[in-house]
C-alpha cells in the first residue's frame, strides 16, 4: 500500500491567492483528518470526515478555509484567499476506525508558504 | 487552551542513556494516550500507546508510563540511539471519541 498521499509537497504562493491541497487516503479507511502544524500551536486538527461526510469542522480557523471529500479516495483543503499566517505544514491522515484502539496514518504533509 | 501539554520544546540526551519525555493533560475524560514520532519532511508515525486501565506499556526500548492521579504520562527510551532523534508528539483521546488531541511536540536530540 502506498500510504496516504498528499500533493503538492511544497506550495509557495502570494497573499490573496487561492490554495488547494490534496489528499488520497489509504484504501479502505473510512476516516480522514486534516491537521495543521505550526511552531506556536503544534499539531491541530482542522476537520475530519467519516465516509466522506464532514463530522467536525470546529478546528477550521476561518471561513477562508474549506474542505471537501467528494469520494472515498480524495479530499481537498482549500484556502481562499490565503494569508501569510496560513504558512504551515498541512497533514492529511486516515484511519479505519478512530476509536481508542486504532491509529491514524499520516501523509508526508504539504509545506505551505504564503508570501 | 491546550488539553495536552508538552512543556519541554527540546531535549538533548547522550547516546546510550535514557531519554524521558513528559506530557501532561487536563481532560479527565481522556482514557487512551498515544505517542507519535516525526522525522523531518515526513508525517508523524504511531509509536506506542497506553489505555487508562494500565499504568505501564512496554515495546522494546520504548516504555510509556501513565499516572492518572497526576494526569501525567511519560515516554522512556532506553538505550537512546541516534535514530531516535525526532520530534515526539503526545496525544490523547476520550471514550467514544473520534478525535485525537495532540501536544505541541518535543524535539529529541541524541548526542554522539
Amino acid at each position: 500500500d502506498a500510504g496516504v498521499i498528499q500533493s503538492p509537497r511544497h506550495e509557495v504562493t502570494e497573499m490573496g491567492q487561492e490554495v488547494t491541497l490534496r489528499c488520497k487516503p489509504i484504501s479502505g479507511h473510512d476516516y480522514l483528518f486534516w491537521y495543521r502544524q505550526t511552531m506556536m500551536r503544534g499539531l491541530e486538527l482542522l476537520i475530519y470526515f467519516n465516509n466522506n461526510v464532514p463530522i467536525d469542522d470546529s478546528g477550521m480557523p476561518e471561513d477562508r478555509f474549506s474542505a471537501k471529500m467528494p469520494n472515498a479516495s480524495f479530499s481537498t483543503l482549500k484556502i481562499q484567499p490565503s494569508e501569510p499566517r496560513d504558512s504551515a505544514v498541512y497533514f492529511c491522515a486516515s484511519s479505519v476506525n478512530p476509536s481508542s484502539t486504532d491509529t491514524q496514518y499520516f501523509g508526508p504533509g504539504t509545506r505551505l508558504t504564503v508570501l | 487552551d491546550q488539553q495536552v501539554k508538552q512543556n519541554s520544546p527540546s531535549l538533548s540526551v547522550q547516546e546510550g542513556r535514557i531519554s524521558i519525555l513528559n506530557c501532561d493533560y487536563t481532560n479527565s475524560m481522556f482514557d487512551y494516550f498515544l505517542w507519535y514520532k516525526k522525522y523531518p519532511a515526513e508525517g508523524p508515525t504511531f509509536l506506542i500507546s497506553i489505555s487508562s486501565i494500565k499504568d505501564k506499556n512496554e515495546d522494546g526500548r520504548f516504555t510509556v508510563f501513565l499516572n492518572k492521579s497526576a494526569k501525567h504520562l511519560s515516554l522512556h527510551i532506553v538505550p537512546s540511539q541516534p535514530g531516535d532523534s525526532a520530534v515526539y508528539f503526545c496525544a490523547a483521546s476520550g471514550v467514544r471519541d473520534d478525535k485525537i488531541i495532540f501536544g505541541k511536540g518535543t524535539r529529541l536530540h541524541i548526542l554522539p
